[in-house]
C-alpha cells in the first residue's frame, strides 16, 4: 500500500490565524517531506525529516513550523502567513532518504486571505 | 545551466503513438532518477524510477537512462488521452543528496 494521507484537503485562513496541516503514512517509511507547489511550477522542498529528526530546512520562514510526533505522522504548523504563501502543500515519504522514491499525498490547497 | 532540464512543451502526440519525454541533468554523479505524472490540480504520482544505465519497462512505460550522456527519458507506448498531464523528471544529486526537479513537460494526447 503506497498511501500517504493529508488533511485537510482545502484550507482558507486569514493572516492572523494559526492552523496545522497533517500528514500520515503507514508504509514504514523513515523519511518524510513537506513541499510547497505553486501553479505551473515543480514542487519546492521545505523540510525533510529523517528518522524523526529534522535533517533539511530549506531556509523556510519561521511562520512555517514542522513537527514529527512519530515515524508515521508529520505536521506543518502555520502562523501569520502571507497571501503569497497560498499554494498546494504536499507531504511525501520515502523508505530512508532522498535517494529513494518518494510517494506523495493528495496535498492541501491553502489560500491565505 | 539548470541542474535538471526538461522541454516545457506542450508536446502533442496522436492517440496510439509513442510519446517520448526527455530530461537532462548536470551532476554526473547522480544516482537515482524518477518520473512523476501530475494532473492539473492533483499531486505528483510516481510512475517510474531507474537507478542503472539502460532501459526499465513497466507496462506501457519505459524509462531509459544514459549516465554517460546525462539524460533520462520516458517513453509512453500506445498513448491514451488519459496520459495527458505534466510529466516531472526528478534527479537525486550526489553533490547534496537532494532531489532536484525539472520544470515539467506538458503532454497532450490528441484523440
Amino acid at each position: 500500500d503506497t498511501e500517504v494521507t493529508q488533511t485537510p484537503k482545502h484550507l482558507v485562513m486569514g493572516m492572523t490565524n494559526k492552523k496545522s496541516l497533517k500528514c500520515e503514512q503507514h508504509m514504514g517509511h523513515r523519511a518524510m517531506y513537506w513541499y510547497k507547489q505553486k501553479a505551473k511550477k515543480p514542487p519546492e522542498l521545505m523540510f525533510v525529516y529523517s528518522y524523526e529528526k529534522l535533517s533539511i530546512n530549506e531556509s523556510v520562514p519561521s511562520r512555517f513550523s514542522p513537527e514529527c510526533p512519530n515515524s508515521s505522522l508529520l505536521n506543518l504548523h502555520l502562523h501569520a502567513l502571507q497571501p503569497e504563501d497560498s499554494a498546494l502543500y504536499l507531504c511525501a515519504s520515502s523508505q530512508t532518504g532522498t535517494k529513494d522514491e518518494q510517494y506523495f499525498g493528495p496535498g492541501t490547497r491553502l489560500t491565505v486571505t | 545551466q539548470k541542474e535538471v532540464e526538461q522541454n516545457s512543451g506542450p508536446l502533442s502526440v496522436p492517440e496510439g503513438a509513442i510519446a517520448s519525454l526527455n530530461c537532462t541533468y548536470s551532476d554526473r554523479g547522480s544516482q537515482s532518477f524518477f518520473w512523476y505524472r501530475q494532473y492539473s490540480g492533483k499531486s505528483p504520482e510516481l510512475i517510474m524510477f531507474i537507478y542503472s544505465n539502460g532501459d526499465k519497462e513497466d507496462g506501457r512505460f519505459t524509462a531509459q537512462l544514459n549516465k554517460a550522456s546525462q539524460y533520462v527519458s520516458l517513453l509512453i507506448r500506445d498513448s491514451q488521452p488519459s496520459d495527458s498531464a505534466t510529466y516531472l523528471c526528478a534527479v537525486n544529486m550526489k553533490s547534496n543528496y537532494q532531489l532536484i526537479w525539472g520544470a515539467g513537460t506538458k503532454l497532450i494526447i490528441k484523440p
